[in-house]
């Protein structure tokens, strides 16, 4: 089915540990975008992409890695993850420019706890 | 810095009764204003867009907002609320030159029999 994928949707590690998120759009839609959701912050931007191989941060990117090899994929890896990111994470995707931009398609969102 | 502010954590509404989540902006130039709305363990959707033109946007839903230039304002309203309303409601601001929106802090709504 099209659509925006994310997985895992739940996943618990712990502190020091590797960890990715992975998010598959079936659109070819160009932009990707993940953000975090946190209580009382609502939803910040971590990274985005605007192609394939063109990435630039956002509101919050430390401790964050991306990569952008095929239109279609956008994994968010963790490098040491920490307590304090634990959250709901969504990747979000969207036309290019034009008419439609800020309409963006959200996943379902990937759970994560970090003990 | 372009941004949203949504002064409500909560809004409480009788069913039937007429709805309104507040949103305010602070932008530089022409703002592209946005909500989004979010059903318990889901992604965000998309609810409408004021890019130019009327001041009264309709939406998905029977939702419609009400920008407020002056009052640097992007209500969010519906004449009728339905208890399948509640939700978390995300009001949202183009920012980053068109390439990234930014969101508020969310208001949640609920709606009451």
């Amino acid at each position: 089915d099209a659509g925006i994928t994310q997985s895992p949707r739940y996943k618990i590690t712990e502190t020091g540990r590797q960890v990715t998120l992975m998010c598959h759009q079936t659109w070819s839609h160009s932009y990707m975008f993940w953000y975090r959701q946190d209580l009382g912050h609502g939803l910040r931007l971590i990274y985005y992409s605007a192609a394939a191989d063109i990435t630039d941060k956002g509101e919050v990117p430390d401790g964050y890695v991306v990569s952008r090899s095929k239109t279609e994929n956008f994994p968010l890896t963790l490098e040491s993850a920490t307590r304090s990111q634990t959250s709901v994470y969504f990747c979000a995707s969207r036309m290019g420019q034009g008419k439609n931009t800020g309409e963006l398609f959200f996943g379902e969102g990937s759970r994560l706890t970090v003990l | 810095a372009q941004s949203v502010a949504q002064p409500e954590d909560q809004v409480n509404v009788a069913e039937g009764n007429p709805l309104t989540v507040k949103c305010t902006y602070s932008v530089s130039g022409n703002p592209y204003l946005f909500w989004y709305v979010q059903y318990p363990n889901r992604g965000l959707q998309f609810l409408l867009k004021y890019i130019t033109g009327d001041n009264l946007v309709k939406g998905s839903y029977g939702f419609e907002a009400e920008f407020n230039k002056s009052q640097t304002s992007f209500h969010l309203k519906k004449p009728s609320a339905l208890v399948s309303d509640s939700a978390l409601y995300f009001c949202a601001v183009l920012t980053g030159g068109g390439n990234k929106l930014t969101f508020g802090t969310g208001t949640q709504l609920k709606v009451e029999l």
